[in-house]
């Protein structure tokens, strides 16, 4: 089985500008989450899609958006860009539909994002 | 306002010894706690898990102890190799659906 694949793995943006990144899952997994890591700060949620619908989300700006396709494949924008931006970010998967105690992610590679 | 906590940025060890991370959590809500391994350009592995309605889960060198009253799990791995060396994160759950990760621990295992 094919694990989680992020595109692209780097980018470099400049201040202003937006970003998209894309993330598909693994085969048969509907929940996909998008994660911010930076030093220091760890893993941060940022929102969590399940068949097409935003099901949880962190506590980032508006700047900060998602979406999921039919195929499970999401998207993640980043609109107006600001040097404090710049950080890994991962997706991760999984099924979705277990209860508590039951689930578990899966990561992608990440992408590297640089905001010069 | 982090809800879990990795409160030792790095750890170094001697192959061979034992290596001890670990992690705290506010939510009493959590019911669900997983640790993950992360190498340098790669994503976050999956390493152990483990319910609140255990207090120790094992798998091979890894063991995972949890005490719910002090709201406090820990990543014990005996023995420790060079290979282990890495970044681990802790992460808790109360929905199933939304992890929330810790800042993580840098283990180095000296050979």
């Amino acid at each position: 089985k094919a694990g989680v694949t992020q595109t692209p793995r780097y980018l470099i943006k400049t201040r202003g500008q937006q970003v998209t990144l894309s993330c598909s899952p693994i085969s048969g997994h509907r929940s996909v989450s998008w994660y911010q890591q930076t030093p220091g700060q760890g893993l941060q949620f940022l929102f969590e899609y399940f068949s097409e619908t935003q099901r949880n989300k962190g506590n980032f700006p508006g700047r900060f958006s998602g979406r999921q396709f039919s195929n499970s494949r999401s998207e993640m924008n980043v609109s107006t860009l600001e040097l404090g931006d710049s950080a890994l970010y991962l997706c991760a998967s999984g099924p979705g539909t277990g209860g508590a105690g039951s689930e578990k992610l899966f990561f992608g590679s990440g992408t590297q994002l640089s905001v010069l | 306002d982090q809800q879990v906590k990795q409160n030792s940025p790095s750890l170094s060890v001697q192959e061979g010894r034992i290596s001890i991370l670990n992690c705290d959590y506010t939510n009493s809500m959590f019911d669900y706690f997983l640790w993950y391994k992360k190498y340098p350009a790669e994503g976050p592995t999956f390493l152990i898990s483990i319910s609140s309605i255990k207090d120790k889960n094992e798998d091979g060198r890894f063991t995972v102890f949890l005490n719910k009253s002090a709201k406090h799990l820990s990543l014990h791995i005996v023995p420790s190799q060079p290979g282990d060396s890495a970044v681990y994160f802790c992460a808790a759950s109360a929905s199933g659906n939304q992890f929330y990760f810790g800042t993580g621990t840098s283990l180095t295992v000296i050979p």
